[in-house]
């Protein structure tokens, strides 16, 4: 069974880039989509986008300019940074499996069906 | 983007009763080459991550009640809980992935025992 585990600094000052890591385990990182979402206090999920364990990424067009994601297959991990943070930032910040169409090698993104807990990221000075 | 707005924001439903949540995107979400609907349902209880309950409008996924029920084509989408247990409590919401640029959700619908 797959399971998901996100990491890294809970406080990130503004301006600075927030970095967190999605460590798999229980299945290969090399097949289906991977993704990174976000959830303000209070507030409903957003999508910030995802990756192909090639390297191939879609990112939220509204976060686009700040977001890179990459893959490590050798660690199982893939991982988020979002850059020139600001208070807005602040959220639940979570990793998700998304299904895809495997039949066509994964050229459809799907629903997401397996999640991490989630890690709260905190920005302020 | 495909804005997906669902109602109503809040719920309360005595237990054993039904519930019904809508959700209505203001594209529709329908392949007609496949005809399949691109809208998922997931549950967030309080303190956790979401969880998948229903894929393909209406596919439940795996290990999911069967009193949850999807339903809905094209713009107008239904989630159903037949009979509300106190387990269901939670804030459920709405996704398309008809359009991946960008994946988007509903505001979420808030539901409480009366």
């Amino acid at each position: 069974q797959v399971q998901m585990q996100e990491s890294g600094p809970g406080l990130v000052k503004p301006s600075e880039t927030l970095s967190l890591t999605c460590s798999v385990s229980g299945g290969s990182i090399r097949s289906y989509f991977w993704s990174w979402l976000r959830q303000p206090p209070g507030k409903a999920l957003e999508w910030i986008g995802y990756i192909y364990y090639s390297g191939s990424t879609n990112y939220n067009p509204s976060l686009k300019t700040r977001v890179t994601m990459s893959a490590d297959t050798s660690k199982n991990q893939f991982s988020l940074k979002l850059n020139a943070v600001t208070a807005a930032d602040t959220a639940v910040y979570y990793c998700a499996r998304v299904m895809c169409d495997f039949w066509s090698a994964c050229t459809h993104a799907y629903h997401m069906d397996v999640w991490g807990k989630g890690t709260t990221v905190i920005v302020s000075s | 983007d495909i804005v997906m707005t669902q109602s109503p924001d809040s719920l309360a439903v005595s237990l054993g009763e039904r519930a019904t949540i809508n959700c209505k995107s203001s594209q529709s979400i329908l392949d007609s080459s496949n005809d399949n609907n691109y809208l998922a349902w997931y549950q967030q209880k309080s303190g956790q991550p979401p969880k998948l309950l229903i894929y393909w409008a209406s596919t439940r996924e795996s290990g999911v009640p069967d009193r949850f029920s999807g339903s809905g084509s094209g713009t107008d989408f239904t989630l159903t809980i037949s009979s509300l247990q106190a387990e269901d409590v939670a804030v459920y919401y709405c996704q398309q992935y008809y359009s991946t640029l960008p994946f988007t959700f509903g505001q979420g619908t808030r539901l409480e025992i009366k």
